[in-house]
């Protein structure tokens, strides 16, 4: 089954503690990416990635790091998380670029819900 | 400043009515649009797109409609089913953009 895959789906921390999330696709896609939903303002982007050991900052990076060695994984760190990065996070990906005109599709895991104290 | 937005944080529509969602753009470079749909406890899904040389395309009950001009699109799902409750994200690209922007979302409510 196609499927983007993100661990943990929930997670509490304390301020300071070091967290990565998880994200695998099987679909052998080039672009990721990861979004965090905040309420009243959509989804916004954190980064992306265009392919193996390319990554790029999206709007709202700030206080996260991402890398990518292997195609399939894309891994969100927060090295030290606060309060403010309380959100619910979405990996996702497709075949190439953002989306490809005739199937416009990004596909999104099921999400991280992380919350900072 | 949001470059996307949904003015209309929900809607409740009876169902076998029609449900309009709307989208307001700022950004002049869009020239893809799209719409996906969240259910609670799972990721948004691709619902339908618009190409900018388009000003209509249709997916069984789901129409988009784009007015370039007022930088407005809308999306139409008619009849309305208790199954099509769940947030609407609008969406836009720039052609040589690497990023979707989305809008803040609509919470659509079908009443049986």
């Amino acid at each position: 089954e196609a499927q983007v895959t993100q661990n943990p789906r929930y997670l509490i921390t304390v301020t300071g503690k070091k967290l990565t999330v998880t994200c695998s696709q099987n679909m052998n896609h080039e672009y990721m990416s990861w979004y965090r939903q905040d309420p009243g303002l959509g989804l916004r982007q954190i980064y992306y990635s265009m392919n193996v050991e390319v990554t790029d900052k999206g709007d709202v990076p700030e206080g996260y790091k991402v890398s990518r060695k292997e195609k399939r994984n894309f891994p969100l760190i927060l090295e030290s998380p606060s309060p403010n990065q309380t959100s619910l996070y979405f990996c996702a990906s497709s075949l190439g670029g953002v989306v490809i005109p005739s199937t416009g599709e990004l596909f999104f895991g099921e999400g991280s819900r992380l919350t900072v104290l | 400043d949001q470059q996307v937005k949904q003015n209309s944080p929900s809607l409740s529509v009876q169902e076998g009515r029609i449900s309009i969602l709307n989208c307001d753009y700022t950004n002049s470079m869009f020239d893809y649009f799209l719409w996906y749909k969240k259910y609670p406890a799972e990721g948004p899904t691709f619902l339908i797109s618009i190409s900018s040389i388009k000003d209509k395309n249709e997916d069984g009950r789901f129409t988009v409609f784009l007015n370039k001009s007022a930088k407005h699109l809308s999306l139409h799902i008619v009849p309305s089913q208790p199954g099509d409750s769940a947030v609407y994200f609008c969406a836009a690209q720039a052609a040589a953009g690497n990023k979707l922007t989305f809008g803040g979302g609509t919470r659509v409510l079908v009443k049986p």
